[in-house]
């Protein structure tokens, strides 16, 4: 699992709360990910960070912010959870070395649930 | 939308069987990957297979892209109870200098004993 972490890994919340979500890294990478599962829609990018601070928009955004503070955590936030972000949260690395063709390492995935 | 689209959504083979999974997309990219989903867990990378390629092999698994055709196949030979998963095609794109994948929605394979 490339020594990734994600807590917590099942959390069930209410309409309107703020929810943040920690993805772990031990190994230093500079590229991390967050992405949503739905069925019917696979895996669905949200955001994605290229360095420390330097963070970058998805293609299912709204809604969802991210920061990255240190290399080895990227957090996702739902600043006010609504039930369409009920889904399984994954967070992924892909190592710098190796230019493009590199594969991304994913962690063991969030369940969320928003009531 | 999804830039990966894999046929069929879902296949159910015998034990020693092969199976294969095709996988199309749109829009011209730098390389392609396989992953594979057990139920629950995140996912596992497979193969990757480069554009300038056209099959790649690995342990009992073969890849082929057919650029031309924007098209990808991922055969698993001799089946086991063990690959019963869903396995997802990836496209990676090289896009304002960094790279941009995007996934398919994937094939439900079940390999039955």
């Amino acid at each position: 699992d490339a020594g990734i972490t994600q807590s917590p890994r099942h959390k069930v919340t209410e309409t309107g709360t703020p929810v943040t979500l920690r993805c772990h890294q031990t190994e230093n990478h500079r590229y991390m990910y967050w992405y949503r599962q739905d069925p019917g829609h696979g895996l669905r990018l949200i955001h994605y960070s290229y360095g420390v601070k330097d963070t970058d928009k998805g293609e299912v955004s709204d809604g969802y912010s991210v920061s990255r503070s240190k290399t080895e955590d990227f957090l996702l936030t739902l600043e006010s959870a609504t039930s369409s972000q009920t889904s399984v949260y994954f967070c992924a690395i892909r190592p710098a070395g190796g230019g493009l063709d590199n594969e991304q390492f994913f962690g063991p995935g969030t369940r969320l649930t928003v009531l | 939308s999804q830039q990966g689209e894999e046929d069929p959504q879902a296949l159910s083979i015998q034990e020693g069987e092969n199976a294969t999974m095709n996988c199309s997309y749109k829009t011209s990219i730098n390389n392609l990957q396989w992953y594979r989903q057990n139920s629950g867990r995140g996912l596992v990378h497979l193969i990757l297979i480069r554009s300038n390629e056209r099959e790649k092999h690995s342990g009992r698994l073969r890849v082929t892209l057919d650029t031309s055709k924007k098209s990808s196949s991922l055969l698993i030979t001799a089946s086991r109870a063990a690959d019963t998963a869903s396995y997802f095609c990836a496209t990676a794109s090289y896009s304002g200098g960094y790279q941009k994948v995007t996934f398919g929605i994937g094939t439900k394979l079940q390999v039955i004993p």
